[in-house]
């Protein structure tokens, strides 16, 4: 596989679940990101992972937990998530002061 | 103030003509410009970078940055329906260690027949 991937493609679970938002980056890059584009808002950059080091917590609500276990997977875990939450999730990466590319996104649903 | 501006559009040109997007930002210490395209249900590709003053070309595709003004634009020669999408504005800054990006809500066009 080639660029940025991210599995599931599509989710959805109720408000008491537990799920992970999976990415991995195959362009030999050192930063990871997650972004949330909701509908009619620009993208919001949610956390910055910096060899493997979170360097960027944009005030993201604590029900939402990253994981980089090395320079090329970046994990979301999700729990006892709001309607709100639903929007899609975006994965991206790059070198460090250089252009971030971005997977397909998860399309989350929130019941 | 919002801190990248763009029209949201739409943006509507006939096909073979120069579209022209804008948008404008907030913090003068930005270094860095991008332009990403982004198609309905899909995930923002990147399409042009800029860093200097002035016009860059690719294909049928030209940025232009005036950081005097705090103002960068992306010109689309020949537009084809295919180029229809939304186009998001991105900059980057001094904060977050030189790797945040600050997006635009995007402009949308529409390439028309």
């Amino acid at each position: 596989e080639t660029g940025v991937t991210q599995t599931p493609r599509h989710l959805v679970m109720g408000m008491t679940n537990k799920k992970s938002l999976k990415c991995e980056q195959h362009l030999g890059h050192n930063a990871m990101y997650w972004y949330k584009q909701s509908a009619k808002k620009p993208l919001e950059l949610m956390f910055v992972y910096s060899l493997e080091e979170r360097v960027e917590n944009n005030s993201v609500p604590s029900r939402f937990s990253p994981e980089c276990p090395n320079s090329s997977h970046l994990f979301l875990h999700l729990h006892t998530l709001q309607p709100e939450d639903s929007a899609l999730y975006l994965c991206a990466s790059s070198d460090p002061y250089n252009e971030q590319f971005f997977g397909p996104g998860t399309r989350l649903t929130v019941l | 103030q919002k801190e990248v501006e763009q029209n949201s559009g739409p943006l509507s040109v006939p096909e073979g003509a120069i579209a022209s997007l804008n948008c404008t930002y907030s913090d003068r210490g930005s270094q860095s410009f991008f332009w990403y395209r982004q198609y309905s249900g899909k995930s923002p590709e990147l399409i042009m970078s800029i860093y200097s003053n002035g016009d860059k070309e690719d294909g049928r595709f030209t940025a232009q940055l005036n950081k005097a003004s705090q103002y960068v634009s992306l010109l689309i020669r020949d537009s084809q329906p295919s180029d229809s999408a939304t186009y998001l504005c991105a900059v980057r800054g001094i904060t977050g260690g030189g790797n945040k990006l600050t997006f635009g809500t995007g402009t949308q066009l529409k390439v028309e027949l």
